[in-house]
């Protein structure tokens, strides 16, 4: 049972605009919700994360919008450069089990940069 | 830049033989996880570690896989006997939970195991 979803496997979009990129989870106690970005042969590194109190968070060219009553988060990376081209995993956890109990990731979104 | 460590890069091995993968947690970190991605279920979390005890280890195989910490700068995932269901790449990540952890889940580069 996949707690978090992200069901675009690969996205390409072109280089200048917006990528939006898709997740949706289904346990109501995910509190925490967190953006990982992930390059061949080297480990998932933190991107940004958001807190269930907000429901958008900025942080230069990314933006993540969280819409909790439909269980859904978007990120939002503008504009897309080629450097952006990697696997993005969307991951939740608890903040008030202080996260130290793992994240819950999706399975990932290939995101191909176009020039 | 500190970093977490994995050992080795890469492994194949025949399927039945012992596999031992390593990690080297941040100097600091006090938790420590064990991750499988596949193609098929992504990154699962197979165990994990807070100040070397376990304290969750239900994502694991228990008849083939234990996940150890001797001691603060070593944690290992043995599989003990290998199928070739168990090639996937391993990540090891650590992380301080007391100061908000989750922004400190630093991932290792994996080890990627095939078993023929």
């Amino acid at each position: 049972d996949q707690q978090v979803k992200q069901n675009s496997p690969s996205l390409s979009v072109q280089e200048g605009r917006i990528s939006i990129l898709n997740c949706d989870y289904t346990n109501s106690m995910f509190d925490y919700f967190l953006w990982y970005k992930k390059y061949p042969a080297e480990g998932p590194t933190f991107l940004i994360s958001i807190s269930s109190i907000k429901d958008k968070n900025e942080d230069g060219r990314f933006t993540v919008f969280l819409n909790k009553s439909a269980k859904h988060l978007s990120l939002h990376i503008v504009p897309s450069q080629p450097g952006d081209s990697a696997v993005y995993f969307c991951a939740a956890s608890s903040l008030t089990g202080g996260g130290a109990d793992g994240l819950t990731f999706g399975k990932g979104t290939h995101l191909i940069i176009q020039p | 830049d500190a970093r977490v460590t994995q050992t080795p890069r890469h492994k194949v091995t025949e399927m039945g033989q012992e596999v031992t993968m390593r990690c080297q947690p941040i100097l600091g970190h006090n938790t420590v996880f064990w991750y499988r991605q596949t193609m098929m279920q992504g990154l699962e979390l197979l165990a994990y570690f807070r100040n070397r005890a376990p304290l969750d280890d239900s994502g694991m195989p228990k008849d083939r896989f234990s996940a150890e910490m001797p001691d603060a700068t070593l944690a290992t995932l043995k599989i003990q006997p290998s199928e070739p269901r168990d090639s996937a790449v391993y990540f090891c990540a650590s992380g301080l939970v007391n100061t908000g952890a989750i922004y400190g889940y630093t991932f290792g580069s994996g080890t990627r195991l095939t078993v023929v």
